[in-house]
């Protein structure tokens, strides 16, 4: 069964970087099936996808975060990695790791396994 | 980019069926996917594509699509359903693999 795990500090000051792991197991990252992705819920809103990453390296960025998000991917480790710039309060939000399902012929998008989250509150 | 809109809240009598709506342009080109996220915890996905439940999802759950709406209808609503709903699709705008959500749908059984 594919599980998703987030992992990295909690807690992150003004103006620093956001960095995020996420860990894929019981499947590999390595699929041509699947994109990977980073959402993210500030506390008490919405849902907002960040990017999302295909294990080739091809990236896609929410055009609002564009200029401050970085994924990256490792698919020796079975892990791609979420980097967000000049953080304020708020990008303080619950952020998960999903995996993207493409089924083009069909035109059927949708997430189908999340990690848990993980909670980053950015203050000083 | 494309936006989706949901009503904010939406109220059910137990045992009944109730419609959760999503509006968008992005619909009349991609189908909806529907999520189902209770409090403390992560996303779980209910529908996606024309009407596809995922296993372990009840069949009273269900989906439909006209034109820019997509709908997620529960057919005998549970105490257990109580939930926020939130669609997705893939974005049209561009030729981008882009994705939005849409504000969610706080569902309250009576």
């Amino acid at each position: 069964q594919l599980q998703l795990q987030e992992s990295g500090p909690g807690l992150v000051k003004p103006s620093e970087t956001l960095s995020l792991t996420c860990t894929v197991s019981g499947g590999s990252i390595s699929s041509s099936s699947y994109y990977w992705g980073w959402i993210r819920q500030p506390p008490g809103k919405g849902l907002e996808w960040i990017g999302s990453i295909y294990y080739s390296g091809s990236t896609y960025y929410n055009p609002s975060l564009k200029s401050r998000v970085t994924i990256s991917v490792d698919t020796s480790k079975n892990q791609f990695s979420l980097k967000l710039s000049s953080v304020t309060a708020a990008d303080t939000a619950v952020y998960y790791c999903a995996r993207l399902q493409l089924e083009w012929l069909l035109s059927y998008y949708y997430m189908d396994v999340w990690g848990k989250g993980t909670t980053v509150t950015v203050s000083s | 980019s494309s936006e989706l809109t949901q009503d904010p809240a939406v109220s059910v009598a137990l045992g009944q069926t109730v419609r959760i709506t999503c509006q968008g342009d992005s619909l009349r080109s991609y189908y909806a996917s529907w999520y189902q996220q209770k409090p403390g915890q992560a996303p779980v996905l209910v529908i996606y594509g024309k009407n596809n439940r995922p296993s372990g999802i009840p069949d009273r759950f269900s989906g439909s699509s006209s034109g820019n709406t997509a709908s997620l209808t529960i057919t005998g609503a549970q105490a257990e359903d109580e939930a926020d709903y939130y669609c997705n699709s893939r974005d049209s705008s561009g030729n981008h693999l882009h994705w939005v959500f849409g504000g969610g749908t706080k569902l309250t059984v009576l």
